[in-house]
């Protein structure tokens, strides 16, 4: 079993709509839960970071943690065309560089 | 500009001959990894380092090297490629205690 799973989607919404995407993790260990944004053709970027359980809040972006099921979501309010991208989960221990990705969900928001 | 720096973007080459993909940060970050990103796989962390001559296997290493004699270079080598080596390559680059990664824009690698 992979240590993060997400599910590859591709997910279509209409301009607007709430976005949810989610991944599980296997590792009890993990600690810091992070999701990045990657356009087509560039490097992906680090949108949310989550330390331990619980939300987090920048915008229309909620990143939340629960570890007591191992489920890591992340909800885009009032989607953007903008917002059309593959986001993917991530995931690693305290003190550890090694970082542990999920497949990443290839999103599409029309106008 | 804060930046990480990928070179050469795009590659073409044969199996067999050796080759080097640099890596650069201008940040002065102690942390510097090597992804690969592939179709259904996503992105797989190969080699990673936490400051200069301290390197340490990712996920994938096998059939790559690294080494970091500078802290702001960071080479991926590709001793013997192979097509299954053929993949596209990111170098991230980020401060200790800090989480945000800072990703290059990627190096397209075909091995024939």
């Amino acid at each position: 079993q992979k240590e993060v799973e997400q599910d590859p989607g591709p997910l279509s919404v209409p301009e607007g709509a709430i976005v949810s995407l989610n991944c599980t993790y296997s590792n009890s260990a993990f600690q810091y839960f992070m999701w990045y944004r990657q356009y087509s053709r560039k490097g992906p970027e680090l949108l949310m970071y989550t330390y331990s359980s619980g939300n987090k809040e920048d915008g229309r972006f909620t990143a939340q943690v629960d570890k007591s099921s191992k489920y890591i979501s992340l909800f885009i309010r009032d989607s953007q065309p903008s917002d059309s991208a593959t986001y993917l989960c991530a995931s690693s221990q305290g003190g550890s560089e090694k970082l542990v990705f999920g497949k990443g969900t290839k999103l599409t928001v029309n106008p | 500009e804060a930046q990480v720096t990928q070179n050469p973007r795009y590659l073409i080459t044969v199996t067999g001959k050796k080759l080097t993909v640099t890596c650069s940060q201008n940040m002065n970050h102690e942390y510097m990894s090597w992804y690969r990103q592939d179709p259904g796989l996503g992105l797989r962390q190969i080699y990673y380092s936490m400051n200069v001559e301290v390197t340490d296997k990712g996920d994938v290493p096998e059939g790559y090297k690294v080494s970091r004699k500078e802290k702001r270079n960071f080479p991926l080598i590709l001793e013997s490629p192979s097509p299954n080596q053929t993949s596209l390559y990111f170098c991230a680059s980020r401060q200790r205690y800090q989480e945000t990664q800072y990703f290059g824009p990627g190096t397209r690698l075909l091995v024939l």
